[in-house]
């Protein structure tokens, strides 16, 4: 079947516009997680969504960001006034029920961010 | 939080030698390790995993161990390929965390023909 996809897979910004990333999970996938990962680092835990719970908005790193999901499914990330350490590659995650003992984490493509 | 450190930072192996990357955690809670290959430019692919209640799990050539005592596991990679060669991450997560992952900084590892 269809993995996670992102869209779009490159997006150039100027600074202080807002940007939406998209998210497409894997069918079925009740957990929904958003990382970012930053040249030279590891992958950054941003925010998680479970079912029709209330998001888990710990890792967002300012009141810019922020995401929702609509249906239990799609997932959109907004940057609003995006700044140039914004810039990162954004990677979407979905799992069957956000329980390691069920499931595995599958990753999306990605979206490649660049704040000029 | 979790904090999670990985080493080495690079690795450099012949072609057929075995590698080994480390990982330490800081959360005790912690029940859940898996492993991720990214190849560049391409998204993380998970290789293999394990849960707290077993020491040791074997895919082939790949195996991961975990020492709950010391908060470490670690990656073993036998008869190296270069399609081996990536950048592999270690991470750990818990039900306190809403299994989030919490990673460490990844390890290239480059395999030479």
């Amino acid at each position: 079947g269809a993995g996670v996809s992102q869209s779009p897979s490159n997006k150039v910004t100027e600074k202080g516009k807002d940007v939406e990333l998209r998210c497409d999970p894997i069918s079925g996938h009740t957990a929904l997680y958003w990382y970012r990962q930053s040249l030279g680092q590891g992958l950054e835990f941003l925010i998680y969504f479970q079912g029709n719970s209330a998001p888990d908005k710990s890792g967002l790193p300012s009141d810019r960001f922020s995401a929702e999901r609509t249906g239990g499914s799609v997932s959109t990330l907004t940057i609003q006034r995006t700044q140039q350490e914004d810039s990162a590659v954004y990677l979407c995650a979905s799992s069957y029920m956000g329980r390691p003992s069920t499931d595995t984490q599958y990753f999306g493509p990605g979206t490649r961010l660049t704040v000029l | 939080g979790e904090n999670v450190e990985q080493h080495p930072s690079t690795l450099s192996v012949q072609e057929g030698d075995s590698a080994v990357i480390k990982c330490t955690y800081s959360d005790s809670a912690s029940n859940y390790f898996p492993w991720y290959k990214q190849e560049l430019g391409k998204r993380p692919q998970l290789i293999i995993d394990i849960r707290s209640n077993v020491g040791e799990k074997k895919d082939q050539r790949i195996a991961v161990t975990l020492n709950k005592t010391a908060k470490h596991f670690s990656l073993h990679i036998t008869e190296t390929q270069p399609e081996d060669s990536a950048v592999y991450f270690c991470a750990a997560s818990s039900l306190g965390s809403n299994y989030k992952l919490t990673f460490g900084k990844g390890t290239l590892l480059t395999v030479n023909p």
